[in-house]
């Protein structure tokens, strides 16, 4: 079975862009969370999506948005970027049965450099 | 609020000694634990967790966790570490009391970096 896929892999963008990135959940898994990876902060978490809908959202400002299909596959948009935005991106992807133990499983990550 | 400490941010240790990354942690509920390993320019690779029940945790790649409920700790060992272990490692939580039943979400410690020496 496929794993998590992530697209794109890398990106450059200047300030002020927006950017979208993408992420495709392994066949079968409902749930999918995105986290942001800096060396100086770690792994955040940003949101969950289950059933195209919004379950949690960390402590991002508004700028950071995103979505999921009827597919399970999920978007994220970060909009007016500034140099901060810089990191990897992760996506993982939960089976979502309703039972809580589930493992999420990560996407190789999409590297965003904001110039 | 949940949070998760690796105090560690670097172990080093001889190939085919034990080894030991260490993880506390701080929840409201019952905690469910997790290890995470990433190799370079790579994503987390899971390797095992806790949910309940036994204390020993077996995993992926020879990898076991000890859940210590009174001292709030989920290190990770290995009986005999390889060149190839060489990675950061993260532990993360999720805490249900305070994210709700229906999330998956987890809070990540900092990441130990571990250097198996040949």
């Amino acid at each position: 079975k496929a794993g998590v896929t992530q697209t794109p892999r890398y990106l450059i963008k200047t300030r002020g862009q927006q950017v979208t990135l993408s992420c495709s959940p392994i066949s079968g898994h409902r749930s999918v969370s995105w986290y942001q990876q800096t060396p100086g902060q770690g792994l955040q978490f940003l949101f969950e999506y289950f059933s195209e809908t919004q379950r949690n959202k960390g402590n991002f400002p508004g700028r950071f948005s995103g979505r999921q299909f009827s597919n399970s596959r999920s978007e994220m948009n970060v909009s007016t970027l500034e140099l901060g935005d810089s990191a990897l991106y992760l996506c993982a992807s939960s089976l979502a049965l309703g039972v809580s133990t589930d493992t999420q499983y990560f996407g190789p990550g999409t590297r965003l450099t904001v110039l | 609020a949940q949070s998760v400490a690796q105090p560690e941010d670097q172990v080093n240790v001889a190939e085919g000694n034990p080894l030991t990354v260490k993880c506390t942690y701080s929840v409201s509920g019952n905690p469910y634990l997790f290890w995470y390993v990433q190799y370079p320019n790579r994503g987390l690779q899971f390797l095992l967790k806790y949910i309940t029940g036994d204390n020993l945790v077996k995993g992926s790649y020879g990898f076991e966790a000890e859940f210590n409920k009174s001292q709030t700790s989920f290190h990770l060992k290995k009986p005999s570490a390889l060149v190839s272990d060489s990675a950061l490692y993260f532990c993360a939580v999720r805490d249900l009391y305070t994210r709700g039943a229906g999330s998956y979400q987890l809070t990540f410690g900092k990441g130990t970096k571990l250097s198996v020496i040949p």
